[in-house]
């Protein structure tokens, strides 16, 4: 158990739809991330929270939004779901900002859009 | 900009086997970290190891080792006497330090299929 929470586990949506993924980082992480794993892209980084700002965006649709809130948990957005959404998204948790600092991975939302 | 390549896509042991897992990366940076994850069936990422670009120390953790050399900017992974639970889908990753930004990029992935 790596100390990161998500919920819910599985999502079955339909197209066009708008979902909300949430995460709980470890006790005494600052930093959320956000990635999404799919078939054909892989593993890919979408976003970064540090203590409630963001800090780097990676390949996230505009569909797509994120924030981090005063409690440090976070939740990510994701609307007008297209079939290509269909993926395992990640959120992870560091203690810092910095990239010596090791990332542990919650278990994981499974979303399918049908 | 970063890049993680895992050229082997699926490798099948027999159980004790040793096997090696390659992971070759580049980036211009010269602060970095190299990680190891493990992702088994039931799909949760499970961080192995982390190794910063200024240590070339050789590691070892009971089965494990990694072998980590800038000169050809690889970071291998060996498990020595292969048992079944290793069965998984094994990643190597990458993070930069410039900009304080610590996404880690992903490899593609090798899936390790241990047999009885």
């Amino acid at each position: 158990d790596s100390g990161v929470t998500q919920t819910p586990k599985h999502l079955i949506t339909a197209t066009g739809q708008r979902v909300t993924l949430r995460c709980s980082p470890r006790s005494g992480d600052l930093s959320v991330y956000w990635y999404q794993q799919s078939l054909d892209q892989g593993l890919q980084f979408l976003i970064q929270y540090y203590n409630g700002e963001e800090r780097a965006k990676g390949n996230i649709l505009e569909r797509f939004s994120a924030q981090q809130f005063p409690d440090l948990h976070s939740e990510l957005n994701l609307s007008s779901l297209e079939l290509g959404d269909s993926a395992l998204y990640f959120c992870a948790s560091s203690v810092g900002l910095a990239g010596v600092y090791e990332q542990f991975f919650g278990p994981g939302t499974r979303l399918t859009v049908l | 900009a970063q890049k993680v390549t895992q050229a082997q896509t699926e490798i099948s042991v027999v159980e004790k086997e040793d096997v090696t897992l390659d992971c070759v990366y580049e980036t211009r940076d010269t602060t970095y970290y190299l990680f190891w994850y493990k992702q088994p069936p039931s799909g949760e990422l499970v961080f192995l190891i982390r190794r910063n670009s200024f240590d070339e120390q050789n590691e070892i953790s009971g089965r494990y080792s990694w072998n980590f050399q800038k000169s050809t900017s690889s970071f291998n992974f060996t498990i020595t006497a292969s048992q079944v639970v290793d069965s998984a889908v094994y990643f190597c990753a990458l993070s930069e330090e410039a900009g304080a930004n610590s996404k880690l990029t992903f490899g593609k992935g090798i899936t390790l299929s241990v047999r009885p």
